[in-house]
């Protein structure tokens, strides 16, 4: 059974500090993805991270993947308070077939000014 | 506009009174899910879909059902509610690879609270 963890699972930082987040999973990997989650609203996509090595960066973010520890990281850069938010990240098991994405706990990430 | 839809968004209902959330897309997507959202439990799939026709259970399928008779429309019905059902339901869409899924994208979302 694929396990997802996340964490921090609760952050609270201030503005103009950096910090990241940990996304670990347990078994083989063909994609992950990070979502953003607002108080009330969906789920929108920030990243897909399709190979070891990947990194891909929007804004203050920048996310990565290593395959072979089964390890992805959000890293945050200078945040801003309008980055607060809860941040998943969800996984794609290689032969899962369409099961679906398994997902982790969540980050709440609180940015104060 | 791209967008996957659920409807009502807020439902408060009574243990037993069957109910039916709708879920809509209009990107031609192969693959639509369920899934339940609760506190400290991050997202959990209850059902997804291939296909028309083609549905199977996900992590947690007990006390639902779903039907998938037209590539956009993936209903979600609870056919005897219980408290422990209340929860926020997304439902998602995505195109379908030789492999698996690839980057869904989630509705609203629908607030469910049964009593």
């Amino acid at each position: 059974e694929l396990k997802v963890e996340q964490n921090p699972l609760f952050l609270s930082m201030q503005e103009g500090k950096n910090y990241t987040i940990y996304c670990n999973y347990s078994t083989t990997s063909d994609r992950l993805y990070w979502y953003r989650q607002d108080p009330g609203k969906s789920l929108e996509s920030l990243f897909v991270l399709l190979s070891n090595g990947a990194v891909k960066q929007e804004g203050r973010l920048m996310a990565s993947l290593d395959t072979k520890a089964r390890l992805s990281t959000l890293h945050i850069t200078a945040a801003v308070h309008d980055l607060s938010a809860t941040y998943f990240c969800a996984v794609d098991e290689t032969g899962g077939g369409a099961d679906g994405l398994t997902f982790g706990k969540g980050t709440h990430l609180i940015i104060q000014p | 506009e791209a967008q996957v839809t659920q409807n009502p968004r807020y439902l408060i209902t009574v243990t037993g009174k069957k109910l039916t959330v709708t879920c809509s897309q209009n990107m031609n997507h192969e693959y639509m899910s369920w899934y339940r959202q609760d506190p400290g439990l991050g997202l959990r799939q209850i059902y997804y879909s291939m296909n028309v026709e083609v549905t199977d259970k996900g992590d947690v399928p007990e006390g639902y059902k779903v039907s998938r008779k037209e590539k956009r429309n993936f209903p979600l019905i609870l056919e005897s509610p219980s408290p422990n059902q209340t929860s926020l339901y997304f439902c998602a869409s995505s195109l379908l690879g030789p492999l698996s899924p690839y980057e869904q994208y989630f509705g609203p979302g629908t607030r469910l609270t049964v009593t």
